[in-house]
């Protein structure tokens, strides 16, 4: 069965550092991968996704993340991290024959000016 | 204007009544989704459609019932609510052509069930 885990509940950052959230999936094909943003009191925006090609993606608000084969993993970064970009980050995997998404169960990350 | 809008965006209800979390789209997609979203169990999906005549059970549908009534129209129903119901609630679209799979989502409701 598919399955994603974000193994990091909560992360905090000073404003201005690097950032990495993980996140691993559990799939017996090759998966479709998202990375959605929850900002307070907000629905669920896409950062971006893979499905296939260049394992490094680019997103929007200056995200990336890399699908890794071998570790199952689809890490989100960013160089630089803004005080707006405080929210909960979910990570999700999907696949060509079922349409749906299974999420895992978000990082909430906290900026520090 | 929102391409995805759900209502209400808050409610407060009691145990045992019924209520209705309405969900509209602008974006002329098929298939619709209904998910319930807890702290640490992140979003958990609840019933889905892919056209009007054709509805899913999720993970977690008892308890919960869904009507399509339109290609951009789909409404969740709680015929008796229980306080563990009380949660905020996200309805998605996504596109059944161009294979993208992205679901798009919208603001989500926030019941209490006291």
């Amino acid at each position: 069965a598919q399955s994603v885990t974000q193994p990091d509940i909560h992360i905090t950052v000073s404003e201005g550092a690097s950032l990495e959230l993980r996140c691993n999936y559990s799939y017996g094909a090759t998966p479709y991968l998202f990375w959605y943003v929850q900002s307070p009191g907000q629905g669920l925006q896409l950062l971006l996704k893979y499905f296939s090609g260049d394992t490094l993606v680019q997103g929007i608000k200056g995200f990336e993340a890399e699908f890794k084969r071998s570790q199952s993993s689809f890490n989100l970064r960013k160089p630089s991290v803004h005080w707006s970009d405080a929210a909960e980050y979910f990570c999700a995997v999907g696949s060509y024959n079922t349409d749906k998404l299974i999420f895992g169960t978000g990082t909430r990350l906290q900026v520090f000016p | 204007d929102a391409d995805v809008t759900q209502t209400p965006r808050n409610r407060i209800t009691k145990t045992g009544k019924r209520i209705m979390l309405e969900c509209s789209q602008t974006k002329g997609h098929d298939r619709m989704y209904w998910y319930r979203q807890d702290p640490g169990l992140g979003l958990r999906l609840i019933y889905y459609s892919f056209d009007v005549k054709d509805i899913n059970k999720g993970e977690i549908s008892d308890g919960y019932s869904v009507s399509r009534q339109a290609q951009a129209k789909f409404s969740l129903s709680l015929e008796s609510a229980i306080p563990n119901q009380t949660a905020l609630y996200f309805c998605a679209t996504s596109d059944a052509t161009g294979y993208s799979y992205e679901q798009y989502f919208g603001p989500g409701t926030r019941l209490t069930v006291t």
